[in-house]
This record gives structure tokens, sequence and C-alpha cells, in this order.
């Protein structure tokens, strides 16, 4: 079966630090990857798209990867700030138009 | 540009009573998403509208689930009768075209259910 998966747990870091978030699929062949952002009470906002000819996409402060061999994108935030504590999404296309979300990683970034 | 509006933001109900969330998606954007999150999950698609017309309902309980588009432009998404398990965030998104060429999604705040 499909899946996707994020850490389940809390990431912890530092402000200042690079924060790195995976996620990982299974049984996909998705011609794109999206990262989104969601604060408590808040509808998730676009981050980034990567392609799956794309190995690297950047914006300001933040990175994705995305290897189709091992089926994972990685998602970096260089010098983290408080303000980027949240919840990052990471979704997949899995039909002609529809988009599979995975759980989410919440990110903590402490002063 | 205003965002994907959505009402009521809080509504609690008893088992098996009938509710209805309303979506005004982005002026223009063709594509309207219905999503149920649950606490802890990420957003699942409900229903994807394409115009006014149902692009993917594959994972709506149409025994209880129902969502119309009229006009292609405002959205209703109702539940009747709601269960315990309906209790989540229903969040709606529009995008422009929703032609699977990679398109941002707008979404709204959401509406958050309690079933008691």
């Amino acid at each position: 079966s499909q899946k996707i998966e994020q850490n389940s747990e809390a990431l912890n870091i530092q402000e200042g630090k690079t924060a790195t978030l995976t996620c990982n699929y299974t049984n996909y062949s998705p011609a794109y990857l999206q990262w989104y952002r969601q604060d408590p009470g808040r509808g998730p906002v676009f981050l980034l798209l990567i392609r799956e000819n794309e190995k690297e996409k950047r914006k300001e402060r933040l990175k994705v990867t995305f290897d189709t061999t091992l089926k994972q994108s990685l998602f970096h935030i260089t010098a983290s700030q408080p303000a980027d504590s949240a919840t990052y999404l990471c979704a997949l296309l899995s039909g002609y138009s529809t988009l599979t979300f995975g759980k989410g990683t919440m990110l903590l970034v402490s002063p | 540009e205003a965002g994907v509006a959505q009402s009521p933001r809080y509504k609690i109900i008893e088992k098996r009573q009938s509710v209805a969330f309303w979506c005004n998606p982005i002026s223009g954007h063709a594509t309207l998403y219905w999503y149920q999150q649950i606490l802890g999950q990420g957003p699942k698609l409900l229903i994807q509208f394409q115009n006014n017309g149902v692009v993917d309902d594959s994972q709506l309980p149409k025994d209880r689930f129902s969502a119309e588009r009229l006009k292609g432009v405002d959205s209703t998404l109702k539940i009747q009768p709601a269960k315990l398990e309906d209790s989540a965030v229903y969040l709606c998104a529009s995008s422009p075209r929703g032609t699977g060429v990679g398109e941002t999604q707008y979404f709204g705040p959401g509406t958050r259910l309690l079933v008691l």
C-alpha cells in the first residue's frame, strides 16, 4: 500500500542551527513533491515544490532535496529562528491532480 | 488578493445531528478541494471539484457526507448524520487550474468540528 512517512516526534533545535526534516514514501512514483507549513489553528501554507527531475530546490533559507531512488525528500531550514516553529507537511501528487499529505513533523526552535 | 474564506470557524454538535460548512475560494480559481484533518494527522482529501464538476470523491463517505459547488464558485460540505469520529478540522483549498501541473493549493483557516 502507499505510504508517506514523516518523523512522528517533534524536532527540537537551537536557534541558528539547521533543521532537517525527512519525508519518505513507498509505492508512489510522484511527478512532484510539495512542502507546506501549518501553524496551530490555521490552514497549511505552501512553501516549495520540487519535481522528479530536480535534485534540489532553494528559496531563501529553505532547501529541499528529492531522491527518487531512495524515495525520500529532505527539507532544510538554515539559520533557524523561533518564528520557524510550526508543523511541516510533505505532500505527493498521487493521482492526476490529487495531493496526499504526510502526517507532518512539528519543529520547535528554542531561543 | 483575498484568501479562501470558510465559515463557521467552530461548530459543536451532538452525534446524529447534521452540520454544513461553507467555503468561498479565491476569485477565479477553477479547482476547489475539501480536506478532513484529524488531530495529529495530515489533511485527507474528501472531494475535489473542477469548476462545478467532481474530479475525485473516492474518499468521501457518501452515506453521510455530501458536497456541492453551485455555479463553480462557492461550495458547501454537509454531514448528516454526524458521528463522533467526524470530529476534525475541515479545510477548504483552491487552486487556479488543478490540472496536475504542480499547482500551489491555497488553504482557508478551516472549520473545527466537535461531535459530542
